[in-house]
């Protein structure tokens, strides 16, 4: 069983919907989760670290269920700008080689 | 955020031959780490670069064939070996400190072309 699984879409989206994506991490150990995003022949980039009480950023919110052991990320309003691939990236544990990555949810979005 | 930078950005070349890839980062990063990421696919790790001494592989890679060096806390370098063109990929270096709740940060990548 992988450790960070997502389900790799693509999820095509009219601009102004609400899209959301989900990823589920196999260890209960894992203590640090993150979602990354990542451009067309770019490297990853952190969209948002995801808190235990959830975060919101602007459009974006992260969730946290550490009994189902899944985190989600919710786009709302979505623009011509938020295409792209959304990686759900969880880490184990401190001073350790740990983190998993997901392989990633491509979004776009259409005029 | 930690600043790493990564060169070249891109190559092609020649199957049979090496290619040195280098990382520098800034000093909030403590651990390096050496992924490649294939077309349409997901970030795989293939070690963890370890200052002074050698690098800690993961399953699937060999120091032979990606030969790892760290001479010390923020800079590496990874040598892709006797490249074949399944070779082909984007290397990326990245680097985290070692504190709970930290993110990595990436390099801009490195997009190999074996011919």
């Amino acid at each position: 069983r992988k450790e960070v699984e997502q389900d790799p879409g693509p999820f095509n989206v009219p601009e102004g919907a609400t899209v959301a994506f989900n990823c589920t991490y196999s260890n209960s150990a894992s203590q640090s989760f993150f979602w990354y995003r990542q451009d067309c022949r770019k490297e990853p980039k952190l969209l948002m670290s995801v808190y235990s009480s959830g975060n919101e950023d602007g459009r974006f919110t992260a969730q946290l269920n550490r009994a189902s052991q899944y985190i989600s990320l919710l786009i709302r309003d979505s623009k011509l700008s938020d295409s792209a691939t959304y990686l759900c990236v969880v880490r184990l544990q401190t001073g350790a080689n740990n983190l998993f990555f997901g392989t990633g949810t491509r979004l776009t979005v259409i005029p | 955020s930690a600043v790493i930078s990564q060169k070249p950005s891109r190559d092609i070349c020649q199957r049979g031959t090496s290619l040195t890839i280098q990382c520098q980062v800034d000093s909030q990063v403590t651990m390096m780490f050496w992924y490649r990421q294939q077309p349409g696919q997901s970030l795989t790790l293939i070690a963890t670069a370890n200052q002074g001494s050698e690098a800690t592989y993961e399953s699937g890679f060999v120091i032979d064939k990606f030969p790892i060096s760290r001479p010390n806390l923020t800079f590496s370098t990874l040598t892709v070996s006797n490249m074949s063109p399944e070779d082909s990929s984007i290397y990326l270096c990245s680097g985290s400190s070692r504190l709970v709740g930290t993110e990595a940060f990436f390099g801009q990548g490195t997009r190999l072309t074996v011919v």
